[in-house]
């Protein structure tokens, strides 16, 4: 089915370990972007791309590097993991302004 | 920058009654978007409702329909004949829709109880 997919859905890293959440699009979106869900705080702005080699940061990019190689694909890279990362993180895309399709969000538990 | 305000942590209503959630906004933009997102526990997030700041008329889908006040910067959202599956948080977002920046600006939420 087309959609955003995010690998992994679940993951515990120790403080100051390195990954990468993957997104993936297959619908051809140009724009893609991470989000953080914190409990009472909403959804905040990590990093969005308007399209292939272009990103911007958004409210709370400290800690986090993207990159947007390709049209599909949005990687969010934790160089050096800290507690303060632990949330639930969610990446979109969208064609047009009115429609943003999410991923199923990816909980990260960081000791 | 935009803000956007939702000042009902949580709500109560019964099923079958009629609830009303609020959204207050502020942007500076004269083009942008307006949406209500459902979070059920799954936590994936659904698109009740969206409406473009341009459009004068109210959007409606189904049992969920929209107040959208522009010079107040109110978007409240209204759900009529509430369900048990209308259970969830919901999020009140905006975002630019001119060109060259991307990003949905989000409430905090709202906790929606339906009892039976």
């Amino acid at each position: 089915n087309a959609g955003v997919t995010q690998t992994p859905k679940f993951q515990v890293l120790k403080t100051g370990q390195s990954m990468t959440l993957q997104c993936a699009q297959d619908m051809n979106h140009e724009y893609m972007s991470w989000y953080r869900q914190d409990p009472g705080m909403g959804l905040r702005l990590i990093h969005y791309s308007v399209g292939a080699g272009i990103t911007d940061q958004g409210e709370v990019p400290n800690g986090y590097n993207v990159s947007r190689s390709t049209t599909e694909d949005f990687p969010l890279r934790l160089l050096s993991a800290a507690p303060s990362q632990t949330s639930v993180y969610f990446c979109a895309s969208r064609r047009e302004p009115g429609g943003y399709t999410f991923g199923s969000g990816t909980r990260l538990t960081v000791v | 920058a935009q803000t956007v305000t939702q000042s009902q942590p949580e709500m109560s209503v019964q099923e079958a009654e009629t609830v009303t959630l609020s959204c207050t906004y502020d942007t500076s933009e004269s083009d942008y978007y307006l949406f209500w997102y459902k979070q059920p526990p799954s936590r994936q997030m659904i698109l009740v409702i969206r409406q473009e700041a341009y459009k004068q008329q109210n959007a409606t889908e189904n049992r969920f329909s929209v107040n959208f006040q522009k010079a107040a910067k109110s978007f409240s959202l209204k759900i009529s004949d509430s369900q048990l599956g209308d259970a969830a948080m919901y999020f009140c977002a905006t975002v630019y829709s001119g060109g060259g920046a991307d990003g949905l600006t989000f409430g905090k939420g709202t906790h929606l109880i339906i009892q039976p």
